[in-house]
């Protein structure tokens, strides 16, 4: 159980291009889901939270208009990187919890690889 | 905050050894710690969790140890195989409602056969 899945999995487009990333819980319902970034060798760094039904929270330093965050349902958030540009390449990766098991971890998807040229 | 690094710490073991991986957290109100294991290209997967009321907790070939003194964690493999050569994160839930994940710095495990 609490399998979470992200499509696309490679994304490669050109710069100025708008991006919009899946996260699906599959399994479970999720009213709070989580956005991370990842460059290479790098650790996972927390971008926002996704809350189902009202806006997202965002960490210091993420820009809101520059990475739009959707909650519509219980099983699906979606991030969409506005007008990519080459430094917005990196790893995204969502996840979830099983909000309704009592002490479940956050579990991930397989990430996104955003490549923009 | 966050930890950020530019060169992933690297633990080289032999096939067959125990390895031990160690992560120094920072916010004492951290109440809950898990240990992620991240291969190429993949995103976390979830190894073991440990709450703050506990200090040692052991599951199918691994155990995590937890020093709140010291805010120190650490993941222990006992055998380890080929397959575990991976990167792993320890993260922290500061606590609140929020059930944020902070992740630390990593470290890249490399099993010798």
């Amino acid at each position: 159980g609490a399998v979470v899945s992200q499509h696309p999995s490679w994304v490669i487009c050109k710069s100025g291009t708008s991006v919009k990333i899946e996260c699906r819980s599959l399994d479970f319902q999720a009213t709070t889901m989580f956005w991370y970034r990842q460059f290479p060798k790098q650790s996972l760094m927390l971008m926002a939270t996704s809350n189902e039904g009202s806006k997202a929270t965002y960490e210091q330093g993420v820009e809101k208009d520059k990475f739009l965050i959707n909650h519509a349902s219980l099983t699906l958030s979606t991030l969409t990187v506005t007008s990519a540009h080459p430094e917005d390449s990196s790893f995204y990766i969502c996840s979830a919890r099983d909000e309704g098991q009592n002490n479940q971890p956050q579990h991930f998807g397989d990430g996104t690889r955003l490549s923009i040229l | 905050g966050e930890s950020v690094g530019l060169h992933l710490p690297t633990l080289s073991v032999q096939e067959g050894d125990n390895s031990i991986i160690n992560c120094a957290y920072s916010n004492s109100a951290s109440d809950y710690f898990i240990w992620y294991k991240q291969e190429s290209g993949k995103g976390p997967q979830f190894i073991i969790d440990i709450r703050s009321n506990m200090d040692k907790r052991q599951g199918q070939r691994v155990t995590v140890l937890l020093n709140k003194t010291v805010k120190h964690l650490s993941l222990q493999i006992a055998a380890t195989q080929p397959g575990d050569s991976a990167v792993y994160f320890c993260a922290e839930n500061q606590g609140g409602a929020t059930n944020k994940l902070i992740f630390g710095t990593g470290t890249l495990l490399a099993v010798q056969p």
